[in-house]
């Protein structure tokens, strides 16, 4: 079973506008970590948010904000004032909690690429 | 700022040759990754070490060997190159040691060497 879900292969939005790209993930463990990464045309992963899943609080990070919904199992990244430098693959990611006798390992969704247009 | 560097962004090899690929951080982490990404797929995590000479295996590690003689740099090594490896590799370094049971170990990422095996 996938254990990190990005249903929207592709998204776009105007510039200035907020969008809100999903994930969802599985997982039995009652400690995880979910992060955001962004990975440009130029290839590097750029880490953009975290969130654990006792913090209380969502996690937010300049213009990143995780709407996080442990319940639904959720942790969707909303960027507020998208910019044309926006524009790149999206990926979550997440860190189970239970050790299993090795590394805990990030497992990572198939991503989602995001287009900003001016 | 996080640094880690790959050793080449683009490297074009003939079948059966070796093939070396260089990581170097800079900021004194004890663990480093080598993923491989390839489109539809994912990243996917080849090996990892969690402190100098030792090395774990990943998710696919066949036909792939690694070394780390300095906590600092973390080389991949393909011993005879094949069509199939073909791909974009990334290296990444992460802070904290112990297995990285830590949900908090934030991964870092290079900016990829795209490998062309002909």
């Amino acid at each position: 079973a996938q254990k990190i879900t990005q249903t929207q292969p592709g998204m776009f939005v105007q510039e200035k506008e907020a969008v809100t790209l999903d994930c969802t993930y599985d997982t039995s463990d009652q400690s995880y970590g979910l992060f955001w990464y962004k990975q440009p045309s130029s290839g590097e992963m750029i880490f953009l948010i975290y969130q654990g899943s006792y913090d209380e609080q969502n996690a937010t990070e300049g213009r990143y904000s995780l709407n996080f919904q442990k319940a639904r199992k959720s942790a969707n990244l909303v960027i507020s004032a998208s910019q044309l430098g926006d524009s790149a693959m999206y990926f979550c990611a997440m860190r189970e909690g239970v050790f299993s006798g090795g590394y805990n390992k990030l497992i990572f969704g198939a991503g989602t690429r995001l287009a900003v247009h001016p | 700022d996080v640094k880690v560097t790959q050793s080449s962004r683009y490297l074009v090899k003939r079948t059966g040759e070796k093939v070396f690929l260089e990581c170097v951080q800079d900021m004194d982490h004890e663990n480093m990754f080598w993923y491989r990404q390839d489109p539809g797929l994912g990243l996917r995590l080849i090996y990892f070490s969690y402190d100098v000479k030792m090395k774990e295996k990943g998710d696919i590690p066949e036909g792939y060997s690694v070394s780390r003689e300095k906590k600092e740099r973390f080389s991949l090594i393909l011993e005879s190159a094949s069509t199939n490896q073909t791909s974009m590799y990334l290296c990444a370094s992460s802070p904290h040691g112990g297995w990285g049971r830590m949900i908090t170990d934030t991964q870092y990422f290079g900016p990829g060497t795209r490998l062309t095996v002909l």
